[in-house]
């Protein structure tokens, strides 16, 4: 499968612990989308890469919300002391410029209890 | 304004209809654009891309109005199987994607 793949599918945490997704993006696509969608509304936007370096944050993501992509490659998104506002699902995409056609992954569902 | 600006409807259709949906953006600069559907808690995939004034795929119409800054989604012969939410995407260079909020489509038998 050469898709977008995101790791785990589904994860549930007690509030107030730490959390960390992984996004295995396109192998050919230089940049990496994070965004998070709860129901009924469309993708929120959180940060995104442009090989390893990060080039925009969202205002709206707190200090509690970490990403790297440490090699260019895979991306990974930490979430620490996690609150039940966190619950959502948190969606990985990639693109080639100069397209900007983006394929997401499955996401990883966040249940904070 | 927001970046992105959809009607969330729900648009309720019976099959066999025609149905379009407007997404107004604000950034005059956007060049390319993008409409994606996304079914009930699973992941938005793409739909159609617009670089000029439109495109046409099948029942799938996308066109775009620059002077008014919106561009529109047709589909015709509305099926069952169309019913998703369809979310309009305007990259701006050097920027992140922006989605908008997604318009819910419900075609009924």
């Amino acid at each position: 499968d050469t898709g977008v793949s995101q790791d785990p599918r589904h994860k549930i945490t007690k509030r107030g612990q730490n959390v960390t997704f992984r996004c295995d993006p396109i192998s050919e696509h230089n940049r990496l989308y994070w965004y998070r969608q709860t129901l009924g509304q469309g993708p929120e936007f959180l940060t995104y890469f442009q090989n390893e370096a990060q080039l925009e944050k969202s205002r709206l993501l707190s200090d509690r919300f970490s990403a790297e992509r440490p090699k260019g490659s895979f991306s990974t998104l930490e979430i620490q002391r996690t609150e039940q506002g966190d619950s959502a699902m948190y969606l990985c995409a990639s693109t080639v410029p100069p397209t900007y056609e983006a394929f997401f992954g499955q996401g990883t569902r966040l249940t904070v209890v | 304004r927001k970046e992105v600006e959809q009607d969330p409807g729900p648009f309720n259709v019976p099959e066999g209809a025609t149905v379009a949906f407007n997404c107004t953006y604000s950034n005059s600069a956007s060049q390319s654009f993008f409409w994606y559907r996304q079914d009930c808690r699973k992941e938005p995939k793409l739909l159609m891309s617009v670089y000029s004034s439109g495109n046409e795929d099948g029942r799938f119409t996308a066109q775009l109005n620059r002077a008014s800054q919106y561009i529109s989604l047709l589909i015709r012969d509305s099926k069952l199987s169309d019913s998703a939410t369809y979310l309009c995407v305007v990259p701006q260079v050097g920027r992140a994607l922006t989605f908008g909020s997604g318009t819910r489509l419900q075609v009924q038998p």
